[in-house]
Order: structure tokens, then C-alpha cells, then sequence
């Protein structure tokens, strides 16, 4: 069975371009999560999908980011414009529920540098 | 709100030492706990959990107790082996949900 993808693995660009990263979850797995990783500081949440929709946007750090889940398989994550500070490791996660007892699953991540 | 406040590192022990990696936690309610590791090239991987207090989650050697007194979930493992080289984070989750909130990392190297 596939685990949680993501791409591209790593990414540069320059500030003020437009990245969108994209995440396959487990096949059947209706809580999509994304999280983020600064540079040496803690992984923090982003945002929580069930099936297409946010059940929670909480950790979304400004408008520039845009998350979407058509269909509510995959899930893309949009950063327009990109400034340097939203350089790190963006991480992706599914679970098949959404309580503490169904185990999360990561993706390896997507590095992203703004230069 | 929530915070995970886990020891800095790098850590660097020789095979077969003990180790230790520190956690403490300020939570609203009665969280769950976790730890998860990250291996070189690999997504994050849960490796052990304990959802109420005084459980002890263990896997791959690996053991942490929850401790409410203390708040604390300290990583611990008897004999470290190379293969043990990663980068490991302490999170919890409260109300029962999957949200989680993760300390900082503690990268532990450890050499022949």
C-alpha cells in the first residue's frame, strides 16, 4: 500500500514567485493535515481537510497560503507570493479518522527554499 | 494554549549507551502523547504513544511513561544503536482529536 506522498521533494524559488505543492494521502483516508517546519523551530499545524472540506484552518499564517482538496483525494497547498520566511519543510499527513486513536501518517515532506 | 518543550540537541552517544531525551508539556485538558522520529530521507513516523496517565508506550526498545505529575514523556532506551540516528520529536493532542502540537526535534547521532 502507498504511503503519503508529496512533490515536488524540494523546491527554490524567488521571493515573490508561486509555489504549489501537492499531497497524496493513503488511498481512503478522509483526514488530510498539513504542517510545517521553519528551520530549527517546531513542526506547526497548518490545516486539517475531511474529505474536501477544512475542519479546521487555524494554523494558516496569512493569506498568501491557499489550501485545497478537490474531490477530497488529493490536496494542494499554495503559497503566492512567496516571501523568504516561508522557507522549511512543509509535511503532509492522513489518517482514516480523526481522533487521537487513528494513527497519522507523514509524508516525507517538501523542502521549499525562497531565495 | 498548548506547548511541547523537548531538550536541545544535537545528542551524541556511542552505540550501546543509555539514552534520554527530556519532554515536557503545557496542555489545556488531558492530552495524548507521542513521539515520533524522523529518519535521514524518510517522513515522520510515530513511534510510540500513551494516552492517559501513568501508561508507558514502548516500541523498538524505545519507552516513554506519562507522567501528569511531572507533565513530562521522557524518550527513553536502554542500549542505542546506530540505526537509532534520527531526528525525534514529543507531541501531544487534546479533546481526542488528531491535531497535534510538536516540541522543536532532538537530533540524536549515534557513532561506533
Amino acid at each position: 500500500e502507498a504511503g503519503v506522498t508529496q512533490f515536488p521533494s524540494h523546491s527554490v524559488i524567488e521571493k515573490g514567485q508561486t509555489v504549489t505543492l501537492r499531497c497524496d494521502p493513503i488511498s481512503g483516508h478522509d483526514n488530510l493535515y498539513w504542517y510545517r517546519r521553519v528551520m530549527g523551530k517546531e513542526i506547526k499545524f497548518l490545516l486539517h481537510f475531511v474529505k474536501e472540506s477544512k475542519q479546521d484552518e487555524s494554523g494558516m499564517p496569512n493569506n498568501r497560503f491557499l489550501a485545497e482538496r478537490t474531490g477530497g483525494t488529493y490536496s494542494t497547498l499554495k503559497v503566492q507570493p512567496a516571501e523568504l520566511e516561508d522557507s522549511g519543510v512543509y509535511f503532509c499527513a492522513s489518517s482514516l479518522g480523526g481522533h487521537t486513536g487513528n494513527t497519522i501518517y507523514f509524508g516525507e515532506g517538501s523542502w521549499l527554499t525562497v531565495v | 494554549g498548548n506547548s511541547v518543550t523537548q531538550m536541545e540537541g544535537p545528542v551524541t552517544l556511542s552505540e550501546e549507551a543509555f539514552l534520554t531525551i527530556n519532554c515536557t508539556y503545557t496542555a489545556t485538558g488531558y492530552p495524548s502523547l507521542f513521539w515520533y522520529v524522523q529518519y535521514p530521507g524518510e517522513g515522520l513516523q510515530l513511534l510510540l504513544k500513551a494516552t492517559k496517565a501513568d501508561d508507558k508506550g514502548s516500541n523498538k526498545g524505545f519507552e516513554a511513561t506519562y507522567r501528569k505529575e511531572t507533565t513530562s514523556f521522557h524518550l527513553e532506551k536502554g542500549s542505542v544503536q546506530v540505526s537509532d540516528s534520527a531526528v525525534y520529536f514529543c507531541a501531544l493532542a487534546t479533546g481526542g482529536g488528531n491535531k497535534l502540537t510538536f516540541g522543536t526535534g532532538t537530533q540524536l547521532k549515534v557513532e561506533l
